[in-house]
């Protein structure tokens, strides 16, 4: 059962622009995934941020979590047309991940 | 290492057909996910093995579909027969230790049609 929800669904953007993308989530989790899907890829990890973790900086990625609105936030710095790609958020469920349907994001030059 | 690596990455196939697709995690990963991916539901977990044991496979769809772990190094995602509602992309995925704290790894994934 998916328990990740991205918003918004598509996002379209010029290069060297910010972008920033929403995922909600149900129940309590120990940490929250975000992944990167190009098209006709397998999901890649980003980065990785715990429940006690409030933000976690990674190259030009930055993540909150704010388990008080489960909620998180993936934002793209600077972005570039090789940012182009689905961005996903998982939860941890009883043995694996519960993905999102994803933010498709595209960034053009 | 050549992570995940699925076969094959595209099969296409008529209605009652049998399909097998296969994976080898990275070497190493003890547990092993099957997903799939369609536009309507999404990334769905089909099941997982750790250690080569199927620990929970609530999401293989019915039972024409079965899975295998024979050993550390390879899996294969049976589908008997086909139908026109399997097609979809289905991923493999590996991962170190039983920590939901781990990243996975995908594969590249298989692109099924079934006509």
């Amino acid at each position: 059962s998916q328990q990740g929800e991205e918003d918004p669904q598509a996002l379209s953007i010029q290069e060297g622009e910010n972008a920033t993308m929403n995922c909600s989530y149900k129940t309590s989790i120990n940490n929250l995934q975000w992944y990167r899907q190009n098209s006709g890829r397998g999901l890649v990890h980003l980065i990785l941020i715990r429940s006690n973790e409030r933000e976690k900086h990674s190259g030009r990625l930055r993540v909150t979590l704010d388990t008080s609105k489960k909620s998180s936030s993936l934002l793209i710095t600077a972005s570039r047309a090789a940012d182009t790609a689905s961005y996903f958020c998982a939860t941890d469920a009883t043995y694996a991940l519960n993905f999102g349907k994803g933010t498709s994001l595209l960034v053009t030059p | 290492d050549a992570g995940v690596i699925q076969s094959p990455r595209h099969e296409v196939t008529e209605m009652g057909q049998e399909v097998t697709l296969r994976c080898k995690p990275i070497s190493g990963h003890n547990s092993l996910f099957w997903y799939r991916q369609t536009m309507m539901r999404g990334l769905e977990l089909l099941i997982y093995f750790n250690n080569n044991v199927p620990i929970d496979d609530s999401g293989m769809p019915e039972d024409r579909f079965s899975a295998k772990m024979p050993n550390a190094s390879f899996s294969t995602l049976k589908i008997q027969p086909s139908e026109p509602r399997d097609s979809a992309v289905y991923f493999c995925a590996s991962r170190s230790g039983s920590g939901l704290g781990n990243e996975q790894f995908f594969g590249p994934g298989t692109r099924l049609t079934v006509l």
